[in-house]
């Protein structure tokens, strides 16, 4: 049963544009969401977080939206850069569960 | 650099056998997570450690145990590997004992390939 989908393996787009990537959740328990952004041959690097309890965190060019009564969060970037071409995943976490449930990613491509 | 190193960086092995991965956190991090990604799929996330003890257990399977040292450092066994059990294997760590405002910080992986 996969809690964390990200419906859209793949994704490009131009240089200066935005980029969005989403994410939908089956659990109303999660309370606490991340993504992560993962380069070829490293580890995922943590990107952004945002709680249950707002709906919007923003991070200079990277916003996360959490939109609770649809199960559903995106990520936007702008403007998207050549270097954010990686795969990103998001994840989400019941408080004192002590552990992260993540989706299976999208590879955003940006073309210059 | 996450400061988490993982060793070794490739592993080859064959059916039937028993591998030991190597996670050392990040100086002064407590809790240690193992996670395993095989080809096409997210993060499946296989258990965590804090300070030593075991916190919490996921889609860890019966072949597989782990273990956090007193100076902090931890191991993954694997063992009576099947083919499917070729995947990239993270350790991440963290300072706190908890999921929540606690960055994780990854290693590099471990890429296991069973023959």
């Amino acid at each position: 049963d996969q809690q964390v989908k990200q419906n859209s393996p793949s994704l490009s787009v131009q240089e200066g544009r935005i980029s969005i990537l989403n994410c939908d959740y089956t659990n109303s328990m999660f309370d606490y969401f991340l993504w992560y952004k993962k380069y070829p041959a490293e580890g995922p690097t943590f990107l952004i977080s945002i709680s249950s309890i707002k709906d919007k965190n923003e991070d200079g060019r990277f916003t996360v939206f959490l939109n609770k009564s649809a199960k559903h969060l995106s990520l936007h970037i702008v403007p998207s850069q050549p270097g954010d071409s990686a795969v990103y995943f998001c994840a989400a976490t019941v408080s004192g569960t002590y552990k992260y449930i993540f989706g299976t990613g999208t590879r955003l491509k940006v073309l210059a | 650099d996450s400061g988490v190193t993982q060793t070794p960086k490739h592993l080859i092995t064959a059916t039937g056998q028993r591998v030991t991965l190597r996670c050392s956190p990040r100086s002064g991090d407590l809790s240690v997570y193992w996670y395993q990604q095989s080809l096409d799929q997210g993060l499946q996330f296989l258990i965590q450690y804090y300070n030593g003890e075991e916190r919490a257990k996921g889609n860890i399977l019966e072949r597989f145990s782990a273990q956090q040292f007193p100076d902090l450092h931890s191991e993954l066994n694997l063992s009576s590997l099947e083919l499917g059990d070729s995947a990239l294997y993270f350790c991440a760590s963290s300072p706190l004992n908890s999921t929540i405002d606690n960055e994780q910080f990854f290693g590099p992986g471990t890429r296991l390939t069973v023959l």
